[in-house]
């Protein structure tokens, strides 16, 4: 069974920089798939962040794309989010997932993680 | 962006009702659409993948339809587990988007 579980600072100062890893276990990320991040501001709703192949290629939100960073490590078998220059519209709960139907659908997601953007 | 828009936004339904949720693409996606459903406090979980494809473990009550422009979710029997937020989400192009959500709640 594939879990992921998303680790990081629960809050992050106004222009700072947000940083997430998610751990992924029942599954070698090397073998394949490509793993996302996902954000939901509290109350409202979804917002893909980006998505990174198992061999290194990404893809990022053009709305996003200048302050997002998302990398894989193999050897650890996780993934990470780096979001620059935040403010408090970046306050959200952080998803990390693994996508199908190349990248299209997420079937397996974390427990997500609260992020809060403030002094 | 592709814009999705869901209605209704909410709907009052009672444990057997059939409820249908549309949902809207502001262009042609063809069949890359997904349903997720979500419950308060957790992770969204996939419904519908390929706009009409159920998910494996997914009950055969939920049912979805629709290319192009226009899909819709059937619920075609409530059961008190399925009171929750559904989204519908467009894969077809960059960058992937959702529609705004559709609180199904107990009448």
């Amino acid at each position: 069974q594939v879990q992921l579980q998303e680790s990081g600072p629960g809050l992050v100062k106004p222009s700072e920089t947000l940083s997430l890893t998610c751990a992924v276990s029942g599954y070698s990320i090397s073998s394949g798939y490509y793993w996302g991040w996902i954000r939901q501001p509290p109350g409202k709703g979804l917002e893909w962040i980006g998505s990174i192949y198992h061999s290194g290629s990404t893809y990022y939100n053009p709305s996003l794309k200048s302050r997002v960073t998302i990398s894989v490590d193999t050897s650890k078998n996780q993934f990470s989010l780096k979001l620059s220059s935040v403010t408090a519209a970046d306050t959200a709960v952080y998803y990390c997932a693994r996508l199908w139907g190349s990248g299209s659908y997420v079937v397996y997601w974390g427990q997500g993680t609260l992020v809060t953007v403030s002094s | 962006d592709i814009q999705m828009t869901q209605s209704p936004s909410s709907v009052s339904a009672s444990v057997g009702d059939r409820v249908t949720i549309t949902c809207r693409a502001s262009q042609g996606i063809s069949s890359w659409l997904a349903w997720y459903q979500q419950k308060p406090g957790k992770a969204p979980k996939l419904l519908i993948y390929a706009a009409s494809s159920l998910q494996s473990g997914v009950p055969s009550r939920f049912s979805g339809s629709g290319s192009g422009t226009d899909f819709t979710l059937t619920i075609s029997s409530l059961q008190p587990e399925d009171f929750a937020t559904y989204y519908c989400q467009q894969a077809n192009s960059f960058p992937h988007t959702f529609g705004q959500g559709t609180k199904l709640e107990i009448k």
